[in-house]
């Protein structure tokens, strides 16, 4: 069964360093979200994708963070200079149209230190 | 700003028990989706409701949406201790040409033997 995939499953970071969080969506999806949960808290919407372009936008998705689909198979997660509270779990997503079910990945926990 | 409320937050009951979980809005959804999420893992998707008044069953889950799409239910019939974990309502929004899923803040089931 296609499923997302996420790497890595953990990752430990110093604060101000600049972290990158991975994510192969289920062939043939057309839209990518990215989700964060901070530990004990709500699904929080970060940003969507669709058609190689930043449909929607969280307030939480600040100048510091940025999405990238760079060879039509992987898409990624940048944080410039992450700060304590970047601490959570952070989940991609992919959907194959408008109005069709959202499947997510296993997530990757960051950790900054 | 979309909200989706849940409740109740947390749930303890015994087995053999019925219980249900209510999501709500007052924004209409394009569609709903419930989850199940377990300790460091991602949302696994249980179930899609589109239509108003809508109902889906899952072996003992009972899914329904309410006739004006701004409302849902989860109804569990003869908990399993199996059944504990947190449940996740995300509702669907479409504002121009972006979908994105806002989720609930979860209910938290625990089913005693």
């Amino acid at each position: 069964e296609p499923e997302v995939t996420q790497t890595p499953s953990h990752q430990v970071t110093q604060m101000g360093q600049e972290v990158i969080l991975r994510c192969v969506p289920i062939s043939n999806h057309l839209y990518f979200y990215w989700y964060r949960q901070i530990l004990g808290q709500k699904v929080e919407f970060l940003v969507s994708f669709y058609n190689n372009e930043i449909s929607e936008k969280s307030e939480i998705f600040d100048d510091q963070f940025s999405v990238e689909r760079p060879d039509g198979s992987n898409f990624t997660l940048k944080i410039r200079s992450t700060k304590l509270e970047d601490s959570a779990m952070y989940f991609c997503a992919s959907r194959a149209g408008a109005g069709t079910e959202a499947f997510f990945g296993q997530g990757t926990r960051l950790t900054v230190v | 700003t979309q909200l989706l409320e849940q409740s109740p937050q947390f749930l303890s009951i015994q087995e053999g028990e019925n219980l249900t979980v209510y999501c709500n809005s007052s924004s209409v959804f394009s569609s709903l989706q419930w989850y199940r999420q377990e300790p460091g893992e991602g949302p696994v998707l249980l179930v899609t409701v589109v239509t108003g008044g809508e109902v889906k069953k899952l072996k003992r889950l009972t899914f329904q949406f309410g006739d004006a799409r701004k409302d849902s239910s989860l109804h569990i019939t003869a908990a399993q201790p199996g059944d504990t974990g947190l449940y996740l309502c995300a509702g669907a929004f479409r504002q121009g040409g972006s979908e994105k899923l806002v989720f609930g803040k979860g209910t938290k089931l625990t089913v005693n033997p």
